[in-house]
This record gives C-alpha cells, sequence and structure tokens, in this order.
C-alpha cells in the first residue's frame, strides 16, 4: 500500500514568499502518476499539477512540481493572496488505486 | 463546458443504506473512468472507488470494500454509488472526479463535482 506524507502540516508565509512543500511516498510511485491539487473551503479540489511536473489548463506558472521515486514537492515561486489554501498530493495507479497525502495548510503569517 | 453534478447525500441512520449519484454532462461520458472521494469534516481527502469507462473494472478504498458498490450507466451519463451498511465515520462530503488521460498518458483528476453531504447519525 503505498501512503503518502505531506510536510510540513501548516506553512505560514507572506504574500510574495516563495512556497516549499513535501510529498513522501512510502514506496516508489508507479510512471511518475503524481499530482497535487489545491483547495478551498466550501471548494472541491482543484487540479495544479499532474505527472510530477505538468502544469494543468489555467495554473499560472508561479506553480510547480518536482521530484521522482518516493520524494516530490510543489514550489509556489511567489505567492499571491489567492494562494493560501490548503494542498494534497495524489498517487495514482498503485496499490490502492489511489491515495492522497494527508493535507498542507499554506497559511497567511 | 464539462459539469459534474452529485446528488442523493442526506442524513441517514448507522446501519442505513444510501445510493449517490453523479450527473455528467459536457463530454463523452462512456470515454472516461470516474472516481468517488470523500472528505469527513475538517479532515483531508479519502478515495473511495473508481470505474473503469466501460463499467468492467471497478476498485475500492479498503475501508469500504463490501459495504460500497460502484456502479454506472453510459446511457444517462450517471456514476452512482451504492452505500450499505453505515457508519458515523462515513459522515463526509462525496465527490465524484473524472479522470483524464494526456497525450502521453499521463492520468488527473481534472473535473470534480461540488459534492453531495452525507451526514450518518442517529
Amino acid at each position: 500500500e503505498i501512503v503518502l506524507t505531506q510536510s510540513p502540516g501548516t506553512l505560514s508565509l507572506s504574500p510574495g514568499e516563495r512556497a516549499t512543500l513535501s510529498c513522501r511516498a512510502s514506496q516508489s510511485v508507479t510512471n511518475d502518476f503524481l499530482a497535487w491539487y489545491q483547495q478551498k473551503p466550501g471548494q472541491a479540489p482543484r487540479l495544479l499539477i499532474y505527472g510530477v511536473s505538468i502544469r494543468a489548463t489555467g495554473i499560472p506558472d508561479r506553480f510547480s512540481g518536482g521530484g521522482s521515486g518516493t520524494d516530490f514537492t510543489l514550489t509556489i515561486s511567489r505567492l499571491e493572496p489567492e494562494d493560501f489554501a490548503v494542498y494534497y498530493c495524489q498517487q495514482y495507479g498503485g496499490s490502492p488505486q489511489c491515495s492522497f497525502g494527508q493535507g498542507t495548510k499554506l497559511e497567511i503569517k | 463546458q464539462v459539469h459534474l453534478m452529485e446528488s442523493g447525500g442526506k442524513v441517514v441512520q448507522p446501519g442505513g443504506s444510501l445510493r449517490l449519484s453523479c450527473e455528467a454532462t459536457g463530454f463523452i461520458f462512456s470515454s472516461k473512468a470516474m472516481h468517488w472521494v470523500r472528505q469527513a469534516p475538517g479532515k483531508g481527502l479519502e478515495w473511495v472507488a473508481a470505474i473503469s469507462y466501460d463499467g468492467g473494472n471497478k476498485n475500492y478504498g479498503d475501508f469500504v470494500k463490501g459495504r460500497v458498490t460502484i456502479s454506472r450507466d453510459n446511457s444517462k451519463n450517471t456514476v452512482h454509488l451504492q452505500m450499505n451498511s453505515l457508519r458515523t465515520e462515513d459522515t463526509a462530503i462525496y465527490y465524484c472526479a473524472r479522470v483524464n488521460y494526456d497525450d502521453n498518458g499521463y492520468p488527473s483528476f481534472d473535473y470534480w463535482g461540488q459534492g453531495t453531504r452525507v451526514t450518518v447519525s442517529s
């Protein structure tokens, strides 16, 4: 079973700063099927990044993903006010077929 | 325009049953796998179940195996989640999501519904 562990649990930063979020898998993620989602209160999750580093349609280039194997990162180069939200990583195609990390809350400092 | 709309959520007693539905519009429904993901109050996302584009392949999260059945009706562009023997810990918002594969074969949950709320309480 692939378990995803995200860190930190909460990240406190100011607009304009750089954010780095981590996602570690208990075993290698199948075929780099690793995605990131953003969720704001009362809203459904929104796809940001898939295939480790491919930005989804309409996602600004301040969002970038990287990593391989078991260690992955989501980087937001310069935080905008609308970026403060909860972020989840997701693996797909392993065992179980799909799983999510527990989330990182990005809050305004 | 792709749109997913869940329905069927309500308050149900422990041990009860519920059938959730997700109606899809704006794309060729019969060509896409579909998933259910849930979120308990104040908690993270938890994958529940998946069904292939033609309904021939189904997968479930370990915590719901034997209690949940996913199905689809491609003639009605709808995916269902039948939930039995409900427990208080099944209380959550249930989202349906579409799986899309890009030209290089990378999957993603590119569209989500707004969710339907299920409350299991006596």
